[in-house]
C-alpha cells in the first residue's frame, strides 16, 4: 500500500496569511493526488486534483503544487471560512489512501 | 441536479450485519466508478470499496471477506452489504463518485453526506 504523510498536523494562522501543508507519498503517485477540505460535520470537498488542477468552483486562493513524492498544498490568504481539516490523498493505486490530516485554525 | 443520499446506518451489536444504501439522482450509477469511504468518529478518512462501471469490485484489507459492494441499476442505488462487524468499523461511511472529465475517474469530486454506523454491545 502507498503511505501518504502529512504535515503538520495542525497550524493556527491569522486571517490574511499564507498557509502551506505537505505530503509525502513512499512512491512515485504519477501526479495523482487529491487535496480535500473538510468542515465540521461535513463530507469531504475536493479542492484539488491531479495535484494542481483546481476544482471547478473553487476559489484561486488554494492550490496545490509537486510531483513525484512530494506536493504541497496553498491557501494564499486564509480566510475565516477556511476552519477546516485538509487531507491529501493518493488515487494512483488501490487502495486508494489518505494523509492523517491538517488541522486549520484560526488566529 | 445531482444527488447522492446515504442510509441505513444504526447501532449494531459486535458480529451483527447491516446494508447500507447509496440513491443516487441525477445520473446512472452502472455508468460510474462508485465508491465507499468511512470516517471513525474523531479520526481521518479512509477507504472501503470500489466498483467500477464495468462491475469489478475492490476492497480495503480491513473489509475484504465482510464487506460486498454492489449496485442495483433499477434503483439506481449502490450499496454496502457489511457482516461481522467490528468495533472498529464504527465509522461514518459515504459514497463518492467521479463527474471529472478526462480525468481518472478513481478520483471522486462527488460525495453524500453520509452516514453513521456504531457498533457496540
Amino acid at each position: 500500500d502507498i503511505q501518504m504523510t502529512q504535515s503538520p498536523s495542525s497550524l493556527s494562522a491569522s486571517v490574511g496569511d499564507r498557509v502551506t501543508i505537505t505530503c509525502q507519498a513512499n512512491q512515485d503517485i504519477n501526479d495523482y493526488l487529491n487535496w480535500f477540505q473538510q468542515k465540521p460535520g461535513k463530507a469531504p470537498k475536493l479542492l484539488i486534483y491531479g495535484a494542481s488542477i483546481l476544482e471547478t468552483g473553487v476559489p484561486s486562493r488554494f492550490s496545490g503544487s509537486g510531483s513525484g513524492t512530494d506536493f504541497t498544498f496553498t491557501i494564499s490568504s486564509l480566510q475565516p471560512e477556511d476552519l477546516a481539516t485538509y487531507y491529501c490523498q493518493q488515487y494512483d493505486n488501490l487502495p486508494l489512501t489518505f494523509g492523517g490530516g491538517t488541522k486549520v485554525e484560526i488566529k | 441536479e445531482v444527488h447522492l443520499v446515504e442510509s441505513g446506518g444504526g447501532l449494531i451489536q459486535p458480529g451483527g450485519s447491516l446494508r447500507l444504501s447509496c440513491v443516487a439522482s441525477g445520473f446512472n450509477i452502472s455508468d460510474k466508478y462508485m465508491n465507499w469511504v468511512r470516517q471513525p468518529p474523531g479520526k481521518g478518512l479512509e477507504w472501503v470499496s470500489f466498483i467500477y462501471a464495468g462491475g469489478t469490485t475492490y476492497y480495503a484489507e480491513s473489509v475484504k471477506g465482510r464487506f460486498t459492494i454492489s449496485r442495483d441499476k433499477s434503483k439506481n442505488t449502490l450499496y454496502l452489504q457489511m457482516n461481522r462487524l467490528r468495533a472498529e468499523d464504527t465509522a461514518v461511511y459515504y459514497c463518492a463518485t467521479s463527474f471529472h472529465l478526462n480525468h481518472s475517474p478513481l478520483s471522486s469530486n462527488f460525495w453524500g453526506q453520509g452516514t453513521l454506523v456504531a457498533v457496540s454491545s
